[in-house]
């Protein structure tokens, strides 16, 4: 089984320019995330899907960053104009919930972003 | 927000050596998870431990949530347990994001 997968693995780009990064789940995965871990800091949240419906966006730094999940399947995260402080790993996580119990997140390679 | 801290912040053994890493959290948590960030900066799941012990190969978990902690147990270690462990919790408030701890960088010498 494949697991959760992103692309690209690395962008460079200036200052002002546009990002999008894109997350595949494991099939089934019912739950999408995305976190990042910007330089020196922890890993943190951004948001969470279940199918195509945003559950939680409260991490989300601010109104230049945009995911979607048209469909419930891939996810986008585009960055709208980038600034240096994106600089970072971008992860994607996936999970599935059981009838009695949540779902262990799986993460995917991250996608590292350098901003100019 | 909920609290999560490891320590030893950073660990030098030599091979064949055990430790024993520590996570402690600030509030009650629903889930649990100890991650191996590998040199290539992936995450590899280690433990779903929400409470409990599990053991998988030379590996071991306990977390003990009354008391808001967790622990992690590496015997006989290898150069290739080298990288960076991290302890992600999931609070008790519904909400499913994972809040990390800043992790434990692991150096095994031959």
């Amino acid at each position: 089984e494949a697991g959760v997968t992103q692309f690209p693995s690395h962008s460079v780009i200036e200052k002002g320019q546009t990002v999008t990064l894109r997350c595949d789940p494991i099939s089934g995965h019912d739950n999408l995330y995305w976190y990042r871990r910007v330089m020196g800091k922890e890993i943190k949240f951004l948001l969470h899907f279940v199918k195509e419906s945003k559950q939680d966006e409260s991490g989300m730094p601010n109104n230049r960053f945009l995911a979607e999940r048209t469909g419930g399947t891939y996810s986008t995260l585009k960055v709208q104009p980038a600034e240096l402080e994106d600089s970072g790993v971008y992860f994607c996580a996936s999970s599935q919930d059981f009838q009695t119990t949540r779902g262990e997140q799986f993460f995917g390679p991250g996608t590292r972003l350098t901003v100019l | 927000g909920i609290q999560v801290e490891q320590s030893p912040p950073d660990l030098i053994l030599q091979e064949g050596a055990n430790s024993t890493l520590r996570c402690n959290f600030s509030d009650s948590v629903n889930n649990l998870q100890w991650f191996h960030q590998n040199p290539w900066g992936q995450l590899i799941n280690l433990f779903y431990i929400p409470s409990g012990t599990k053991q998988n190969g030379r590996l071991s978990a306990t977390t003990v949530a009354t008391e808001r902690y967790s622990l992690l147990y590496i015997s006989s270690s290898q150069t290739t347990d080298s990288g960076v462990y991290f302890c992600a919790v999931e609070r008790d408030t519904g909400r499913r994001a994972l809040t990390f701890g800043s992790g434990t960088r692991l150096q095994v010498q031959p």
